[in-house]
């Protein structure tokens, strides 16, 4: 069957540009996450969903980021007014359920000029 | 703090030359500890999930097993094929986030 997708794989954005980075879990998973990571460093929890309620949200760095699920299965992260710190790449990992192993998509790499 | 420490930071190795790879940690519960692989420009690849001390689980040349402080990844008989990062996680009893380790770079050659 299908993995997770995202897109887009590549994304540049002038400082300041809004972006919107799209998920799609593998079909059925109800826990759906996004992770950041940074160069040479572990991926890094952003955010979590169950089904469609986004249950933890402590990851994310600043009011500028901003996720949904409304119906339970795609998910969009928004950055709004990128800044350079916000290069990284951006993971979606889905499961099945709550302490499963989460599957990862290939990421979407983010740079912000 | 939950924390994970992996090392070596980078690890060469000779085709056939078995090794491990340390993964430390500190969490308050351990709900479970997964290993990953990540190939540059991909995103981590699930391998194993450990739940409880003593806990060993293969899968070809790798093995994965759990302490109360620490699980090792041993590889036996590497080949190239094996290069990666090899990423070490914790999940805390009470969340669903994985608190992920730098990873250990693995080059195997010929």
């Amino acid at each position: 069957g299908a993995g997770v997708s995202q897109s887009p794989r590549y994304k540049v954005a002038k400082r300041g540009q809004d972006v919107a980075l799209r998920c799609d879990p593998i079909s059925g998973h109800v826990s759906l996450f996004w992770y950041q990571q940074a160069l040479g460093q572990g991926p890094e929890f952003l955010t979590y969903f169950q089904n469609e309620a986004q249950l933890d949200k402590s990851g994310l760095p600043s009011d500028r980021f901003f996720a949904e699920r409304p119906e339970g299965s795609v998910s969009t992260l928004k950055i709004q007014r990128t800044q350079q710190e916000d290069s990284a790449v951006y993971l979606c990992a889905s499961g099945p359920g709550p302490g499963h192993e989460q599957y990862f998509g290939p990421g979407t790499r983010l740079t912000v000029t | 703090e939950d924390q994970v420490t992996q090392s070596p930071e980078a690890l060469r190795l000779q085709e056939g030359e078995s090794s491990s790879l340390n993964c430390s940690y500190t969490v308050s519960g351990l709900r479970g500890l997964f290993w990953y692989r990540q190939d540059p420009g991909k995103g981590p690849e699930f391998l194993f999930t450990l739940y409880s001390a003593g806990e060993e689980k293969e899968k070809e040349r790798l093995k994965a097993t759990l302490t109360k402080k620490e699980s090792f990844l041993h590889i036996t008989a590497p080949k190239p094929e094996d290069s990666a990062t090899y990423l070490c996680a914790v999940q805390h009893q009470a969340g669903t986030a994985l608190i992920f380790g730098k990873g250990t770079t693995l080059s195997v050659s010929s």
